[in-house]
């Protein structure tokens, strides 16, 4: 069955950077896109953008651009997001799931990755 | 503020049935399938609903999604305890080059 396992829970000071991992099983990795989503504390789901598992093209979320970057590590089946310039408001569960595109969406989704930006 | 709007909230006794919208334009549900995830406390999103009415396998067809022009609802018929959750919609859209989802609706079962 499709799996998706992320890394574990983060603290970070304001201006840091974290980096989540997101480890695939159960399906070929190279033949979907994974994307991140996040949601902040009692709020709603914030796509964040994707990265093709099949060439590593990359599709960001405007207020993002700039201060997020996603890769993948296709021998390990790996994906990975990256955001610099930590805010207090980026405060949040980070999810990655497997995005099969505009006709089938995103089906299976990780555990979840808390990130928590403190003083 | 999120592209898709829904109710923030919905109620129904145990049996009922109860109807979630989500409203959107023509950049997003207008032209491309909607997508609705229930999220239990404390997990992370389930797809529900995908291609506007399909269900995955494992889904009851007690959940029914439907969609006309730029708007989508999600109906939950015999509604049951368990069914209480957070319930969000999705959709591509064209003129963002992403996913947008609604704010959510918290069902509760009263």
């Amino acid at each position: 069955q499709v799996q998706l396992v992320q890394s574990g829970t983060e603290v970070r000071k304001p201006g840091a950077s974290v980096k989540v991992s997101c480890k695939a099983s159960g399906y070929t990795f190279t033949s979907y896109s994974i994307s991140w989503v996040r949601q902040a504390p009692g709020q709603g789901l914030e796509w964040m953008g994707r990265i093709s598992g099949y060439n590593g093209d990359t599709n960001y979320a405007q207020r993002l651009q700039g201060r997020v970057t996603m890769t993948t590590h296709t021998s390990t089946n790996t994906a990975y997001m990256e955001l610099r310039s930590l805010r207090s408001d980026d405060t949040a569960v980070y999810y990655c799931a497997r995005d099969r595109g505009i006709l089938t969406g995103i089906d299976n989704w990780g555990q979840g990755t808390l990130v928590t930006v403190s003083s | 503020q999120s592209v898709l709007t829904q109710p923030p909230s919905a109620s129904g006794t145990p049996g009922q049935r109860v109807t979630i919208s989500c409203s959107g334009s023509s950049s997003n549900i207008g032209g491309n399938y909607v997508f609705w995830y229930q999220q239990l406390p404390r997990t992370a999103p389930k797809l529900l609903i995908y291609r506007n009415n399909q269900r995955p396998s494992g889904v009851p067809d007690r959940f029914s999604g439907s969609k006309s022009g730029t708007s989508a609802s999600l109906a939950i018929s015999g509604l049951r305890s368990d069914d209480e959750a957070d319930y969000y919609c999705a959709a591509w859209d064209d003129r963002l080059s992403g996913w947008v989802f609604g704010g959510g609706t918290k069902l509760t079962v009263l």
